[in-house]
């Protein structure tokens, strides 16, 4: 099983629609969550980290859901320039993965006019 | 303008070449990555610096070989590559290893490498 898994997509999302994706991960003893933006041909940037009560930023929101060992991310009212990978990252926190982020492989959006 | 620059960008080379990839940081940080993306898999961590010191080597092959200098600079040097190494090479750094809990790696544009 993968440690990290996420919907490849694609989500083609119309402009000003809302999108939501989830993302799984194996190891019930992670502690850290965040969402990382990959824009076509470009490295990966933090979007934002995943707190337990839940956090916004803007037009995003991301959830922590540590029962069934997910994460999700929510975009409201998308924009074109939301078109992007996003990668999922969580660092672990087992005697194999301390201090390791581990990436899921990413789900795609492309947001259309 | 990116705090971790990354040469050469495109790097195109033969089996039984010797290349190097270079990574630069400028943000004054403690530790240093190197990742492999391939498409439509996820990052793989191949080799981490904490102070000028490896502190990770994930199961890279030998043909794979590190180098970090001083803080600021890493390389990663390539030598009798096969096709199946043919990917995009990113260079990260963070402020220090082990911890992580602000997970924010900065990473460089990467440098992609085909190998004929």
């Amino acid at each position: 099983r993968k440690e990290v898994e996420q919907d490849p997509g694609p989500f083609n999302v119309p402009e000003g629609a809302t999108v939501a994706f989830n993302c799984t991960y194996s190891n019930s003893a992670s502690q850290s969550f965040f969402w990382y933006r990959q824009d076509c041909r470009k490295e990966p940037k933090l979007l934002m980290s995943v707190y337990s009560s839940g956090n916004e930023d803007g037009r995003f929101t991301a959830q922590l859901n540590r029962a069934s060992q997910y994460i999700s991310l929510l975009i409201r009212d998308s924009k074109l320039s939301d078109s992007a990978t996003y990668l999922c990252v969580v660092n672990g926190r087992g005697t194999d993965s301390w201090g390791k982020l581990q990436f899921g492989a990413g789900t795609q959006v492309v947001v259309t006019p | 303008e990116t705090g971790v620059t990354q040469t050469p960008r495109h790097l195109v080379m033969g089996m039984t070449n010797k290349k190097s990839l270079k990574c630069e940081q400028h943000l004054g940080h403690n530790a240093m990555y190197w990742y492999k993306q391939s498409a439509k898999k996820p990052l793989e961590l191949m080799f981490v610096y904490s102070l000028e010191e490896r502190v990770e080597n994930n199961s890279v092959p030998s043909r794979f070989s590190p180098e970090c200098p001083n803080s600021s600079h890493l390389f990663l040097h390539l030598h009798t590559l096969q096709p199946e190494d043919s990917a995009l090479y990113l260079c990260a750094s963070s402020q220090t290893w082990g911890g992580l809990d602000t997970g924010e790696l900065f990473f460089g544009e990467g440098s992609r490498l085909t190998v004929l």
